[in-house]
């Protein structure tokens, strides 16, 4: 079945600094990237998507990148603050199963220092 | 964003028995989505509810072990049969929205088996 590879798995920064967390895929005709934010004991809110028409999107703080040939994106978190600190999930929507469905990343723990 | 309750927030429950989740959300939706997200990992879908017909089951998971029902657009139970200390996770009921993929999440069913 299909697979998303995301690293790293943990990521520690300076309140501040930028945050890069890149998810590799391996269905060419997947379109759709979301990116979800899991908070401690929280459920996974969406923060971001991306579908494959468009090559980056922007909003505010965070911005995801899509290289299609590469099959890769990746979400990057700009001045980052405490409150960014969670645990951050790629996804790829598969059409391959027999209604489509997300498939998720391992997932990346960030951490924000001040 | 779609308004998703999920009961019971928690439970513990003795091994052998069952527990019901239910999943009620603000509106009608086609497909309802049953994730599993053992402690620290990602989510791993069990199987997607449709309104009058089966669910879809995904590997590894089978309906005697977790059947679901889905008598409406808005509702669904999933149920955890003849429990396990390895059934102790945190179980999630998920949407779509937006242009059809957008997921959004119930806040989950802490469940603890002893």
């Amino acid at each position: 079945g299909e697979n998303v590879e995301q690293h790293p798995s943990t990521l520690s920064v300076q309140e501040g600094d930028s945050a890069v967390i890149k998810c590799t895929y391996s269905d060419s005709a997947s379109n759709y990237f979301p990116w979800y934010k899991q908070e401690l004991g929280k459920r996974p809110q969406l923060i971001i998507d991306i579908r494959s028409n468009v090559g980056e999107k922007k909003d505010q703080r965070i911005a995801v990148t899509l290289n299609k040939t590469a099959k890769h994106f990746s979400l990057h978190i700009t001045e980052t603050q405490p409150e960014d600190s969670a645990v951050y999930f790629c996804a790829e929507w598969w059409s391959g199963g027999s209604q489509g469905n997300l498939i998720f990343g391992k997932g990346t723990k960030l951490s924000v220092k001040p | 964003s779609a308004v998703i309750s999920q009961k019971p927030s928690r439970d513990i429950c003795q091994r052998g028995t069952s527990l019901t989740i239910q999943c009620q959300v603000d509106s009608q939706v086609t497909m309802m989505f049953w994730y599993r997200q053992q402690p620290g990992q990602s989510l791993t879908l069990i199987a997607t509810a449709n309104q009058g017909s089966e669910a879809t089951y995904e590997s590894g998971f089978v309906i005697d072990k977790f059947p679901i029902s889905r008598p409406n657009l808005t509702f669904s139970t999933l149920t955890v049969s003849n429990m396990s200390p390895e059934d102790s996770s945190i179980y999630l009921c998920s949407v779509l929205r937006g242009q059809g993929s957008e997921a959004f999440f119930g806040q989950g069913t802490r469940l603890t088996v002893v």
